[in-house]
């Protein structure tokens, strides 16, 4: 199983340029996140999906959109980037069981904005 | 709102030395705990978790944490670290059948050869 795979690793935007994130998971977990992990902040949510159609904001939303067409894939999207949005971005996804909502991570994505 | 707190941002230790990190909770209600952990230029694995039944318990590389319900804190500890144990190190916790976790700051964790 490939778990929670993100594209791409790392990517450099200009102020005002949009982009979209993939993720994408194989063990067909309900629950989908996006968070973003900056120094000594722990890890921000930003919006997450309980199921394919269904999305809610999180913690700090403003500046992104996301869909949920399909289980697999939970895309994130950045509208008109801005220095602030310079950060690392993981999505994680977890099954709905009894099993706690155990989160299984992405390897990230490193995002900087100029 | 509930909220997590981590005691220490960073630890510096020796090798071998015992290790216990702070982690405390705000939430009344029935939770799930976990630390999850993050070695340099990875992404964040789950070391350990509790959702009911023995207090105490184990996760991998030797790790344990202990929930005490009374005082709202599910502390991380291991007896003796190693150079390999330094990363960054994250508490967690989510409500009974919610889905999102709130999660601490974050403890970096030094481990000196």
């Amino acid at each position: 199983n490939a778990g929670v795979t993100q594209t791409p690793k790392f990517q450099v935007l200009k102020t005002g340029q949009s982009m979209t994130l993939q993720c994408a998971q194989d063990m067909n977990h309900e629950y989908m996140s996006w968070y973003r992990q900056d120094p000594g902040m722990g890890l921000r949510l930003i919006h997450y999906s309980v199921g394919a159609g269904i999305t809610d904001q999180g913690e700090v939303p403003n500046g992104y959109n996301v869909s949920r067409s399909t289980t697999e894939d939970f895309p994130l999207r950045l509208l008109s980037a801005a220095p602030s949005q310079t950060s690392v971005y993981f999505c994680a996804s977890s099954s709905t069981g009894l099993a706690g909502y155990e989160q299984y991570f992405g390897p990230g994505t490193r995002l900087t904005v100029t | 709102a509930q909220s997590v707190s981590q005691h220490n941002h960073h630890v510096i230790l020796s090798e071998a030395a015992s290790l216990e990190l702070g982690c405390n909770y705000s939430y009344g209600g029935t939770v799930n705990l976990f630390w999850y952990v993050q070695y340099p230029g990875q992404h964040l694995q789950l070391l350990l978790k509790y959702f009911s039944g023995d207090p105490l318990v184990k996760g991998i590389k030797g790790f344990e944490a202990e929930f005490i319900k009374s005082k709202f804190s599910f502390n991380l500890r291991k007896p003796s670290v190693q150079w390999s144990d330094t990363a960054e190190y994250f508490c967690a916790v989510n409500e009974e059948s919610n889905y999102q976790l709130i999660w601490g700051a974050g403890t970096k964790l030094i481990i000196k050869p």
